[in-house]
């Protein structure tokens, strides 16, 4: 079974630091892999999806890397603002035995951006 | 990017009343749909994957009695929970992927129960 693990659970940080956030997984037999961002009460909001075969993603401050081997991928974020301030979520895409997709999620890092 | 809305976003209601919350796709047709219940401080937990012209496919542990899925066309999925308790409060979330199924997956904005 899939687990997803997320370090740090929360982080706070001043404005204008880079950051990285931290995702692993058991299985390595992996689809892809995404990265969400929740504001509180909100749905989620797609970041970043890295297929299984490609090693990173960027979108404008924001990138993305994958480490199937080791089981890991990090979301790294320049140059943080305070708008950053949310949870960000990574999930694992993988096939069951029955071909079905599924996603697994992590618990989230919470993160603040201080002014 | 492609939206997906969700309707009610908020809901309270009185145990053993039913809720549906109904799940579009605007802009793109979605077959299958996916379900996902969150509880504070906890990861999303997959409930079921909705299927277009098919039976809803539940995960372990999860009553398809209680939670009725109906995916009536390729832009709507309906979840209804029914004879509520205070136990479902929950945040309920869907999900479509755009494209294929294993395609980058767009979320709705998610449905905050409350039951009394």
């Amino acid at each position: 079974k899939q687990e997803v693990t997320q370090i740090p659970a929360a982080l706070s940080v001043p404005e204008g630091e880079n950051l990285v956030l931290n995702c692993s997984f058991t299985d390595s037999a992996i689809y892809n892999l995404q990265w969400f961002r929740q504001d509180p009460g909100k749905g989620l909001t797609s970041l970043l999806l890295i297929q299984s075969s490609q090693r990173e993603q960027t979108s404008g401050r924001l990138n993305a890397s994958l480490d199937k081997s080791s089981g890991r991928s990090t979301l790294y974020i320049a140059a943080s603002q305070p708008g950053d301030s949310a949870t960000y979520l990574c999930a694992v895409g993988t096939y069951s035995g029955a071909g079905s997709y599924q996603l697994t999620f992590g618990k989230g890092t919470k993160l603040s951006v201080i002014p | 990017g492609a939206v997906v809305s969700q309707h009610p976003s908020r809901v309270i209601c009185k145990s053993g009343t039913s809720v549906k919350i109904e799940c579009r796709s605007l802009d793109f047709q979605a077959t299958t749909m996916f379900w996902y219940r969150q509880f504070p401080k906890q990861s999303l937990m997959l409930m079921a994957t909705s299927n277009e012209g098919s039976k809803a496919t539940y995960e372990q542990g999860v009553e398809k009695d209680k939670f009725l899925i109906n995916h009536a066309s390729l832009t709507l999925s309906t979840l209804t929970v029914t004879s509520a308790h205070p136990e479902d409060s929950s945040f309920y979330i869907c999900s479509a992927p755009m494209g294929k199924e294993g395609g980058e997956l767009f979320f709705g904005e998610g449905s905050r129960l409350t039951v009394l």
